[in-house]
């Protein structure tokens, strides 16, 4: 009965490979996010979909690409990947009307080697 | 850059203390304000919330003060326990731009 689950939950690649991550949530909730967070703990928005359509789309490298199939389903392809995409990535959800803030899942720690 | 708070600072309480987080936020014109918890391996879980027309809010052992004069948010937590050991964010939502924004986050450390 997980409310946003993320997989997988660690991922070590070399540089230059494509990976994804994918992300469900089964709140019923309309608006799907994905935050980067840094070595220093710093949360910083990436991208947010409401009913598949891409809503926010922050100064992110074009090697990151979202992919909202439905609702319900917010996945991130990352194209060529460098050092420095190692970090932890949320997926998070929220009502339309954002009350009590975002849920998020666990994470997924990327380490690029 | 966006950010709210400061940098990453630690606090260090005995069990059983009243612990008080701060942080300061930019933008006047944001309207609800969320403090989160963040556990080691885990994502950030909702705390306490606070809509701008209040300036204080209580819940189970936490109390959140609003000072939009300064802009300024501080997270209060009661009889603190070693449980409550976390990094806690404030985080803001700005209204125009439709997306909350987190500040740097406080680690807090309780001993027993």
């Amino acid at each position: 009965d997980t409310a946003v689950s993320q997989t997988p939950k660690y991922l070590v690649t070399q540089m230059g490979n494509d990976k994804s991550i994918k992300c469900e949530q089964n709140l019923g909730h309309d608006t799907m996010y994905w935050y980067k967070q840094d070595s220093k703990k710093f949360l910083k928005i990436m991208f947010s979909y409401n009913n598949k359509e891409l809503i926010i789309n922050e100064t992110v490298p074009n090697r990151f690409s979202p992919k909202s199939p439905d609702k319900a389903h917010l996945n991130l392809h990352i194209n060529s990947l460098e050092l420095g995409d190692s970090a932890v990535y949320f997926c998070a959800s929220s009502t339309l009307h954002r009350d009590r803030g975002y849920t998020f899942g666990s994470g997924t720690r990327l380490t690029v080697v | 850059g966006e950010s709210v708070g400061l940098h990453l600072p630690t606090l260090s309480v005995q069990e059983g203390d009243n612990s008080i987080i701060n942080c300061a936020y930019s933008n006047s014109a944001s309207d609800y304000f969320i403090w989160y918890k963040q556990e080691s391996g885990k994502g950030p879980q909702f705390i306490i919330d606070i809509r701008s027309n209040m300036d204080k809010r209580q819940g189970q052992r936490v109390t959140v003060l609003l000072n939009k004069t300064v802009k300024h948010l501080s997270l209060q937590i009661a009889a603190t326990q070693p449980g409550d050991s976390a990094v806690y964010f404030c985080a803001e939502w700005r209204t125009g731009f439709q997306k909350l924004v987190f500040g740097t986050g406080t680690r807090l450390l309780v001993s027993p």
